[in-house]
């Protein structure tokens, strides 16, 4: 059973749109959550890490992150083409460096 | 800026063929990783080492080997590979903490099997 669902698989948002990506997970070992971003032709990049409960800004991303309910979510505000890209949730257990990643959420900014 | 170097970028064998990758971190890390991405984007673990000691291994075919010479030195051989092994095979590298260490990416290897 996946770890780390991703929600939705797609998503298709204007020039200067907000997009909304979810994470929730079934293992309440995880502790420590990333989001990854990853270009097309590229390897993964880490995006951003939330490891407490609550909001984590950075610039037009905000990491929300709810650890009672396990879920975790991206949004992008002033959504830009070059933020389109394949977008993985990860979480990891406190106790091993092994991060368990979720299918991804493929997001297109159309100009 | 890159600090996890692939090689080849792209490579094309037969089935049957021995095909090497090799992959390479400036970071310092301790921790290297060997995953798999198919067709639908799915990252797969395939394999991790720290300080040259393999300590996660998935259940991933045998004609799959990681070697390491050093901590910065991580390589993926594949001895007769097969149609199913065409993917973007994907290094990466991190700290050994307790589970809250960020994972670097190299660009990856692209391998096609015809």
């Amino acid at each position: 059973q996946q770890k780390v669902q991703q929600s939705p698989e797609s998503l298709s948002v204007p020039e200067g749109g907000m997009a909304s990506l979810n994470c929730t997970s079934s293992d309440r070992n995880f502790q420590y959550f990333w989001w990854y971003r990853q270009h097309s032709g590229e390897g993964p990049k880490a995006l951003m890490s939330i490891f407490s409960d609550g909001d984590k800004k950075e610039g037009r991303f905000t990491a929300h992150l709810n650890k009672a309910s396990l879920h975790v979510s991206l949004h992008i505000r002033d959504s830009q083409p070059s933020d389109s890209a394949l977008y993985f949730c990860a979480a990891s257990e406190h106790s091993n460096n092994r991060i368990f990643f979720g299918d991804g959420t493929q997001l297109v900014v159309k100009p | 800026e890159t600090a996890v170097f692939q090689t080849p970028n792209y490579h094309v064998t037969q089935v049957g063929n021995e095909v090497s990758f090799n992959c390479k971190q400036t970071l310092g890390h301790d921790t290297m990783y060997w995953y798999k991405q198919d067709s639908k984007k799915l990252l797969k673990i395939m394999f991790s080492y720290n300080n040259k000691q393999l300590i996660v291994n998935e259940t991933v075919p045998r004609r799959f080997s990681p070697q390491s010479s050093d901590k910065a030195h991580l390589n993926l051989r594949i001895k007769s590979v097969e149609p199913e092994d065409s993917a973007v095979y994907l290094c990466a590298s991190s700290r050994p903490g307790q589970g809250r260490d960020t994972q670097y990416f190299g660009p990856g290897t692209r391998l096609l099997v015809l």
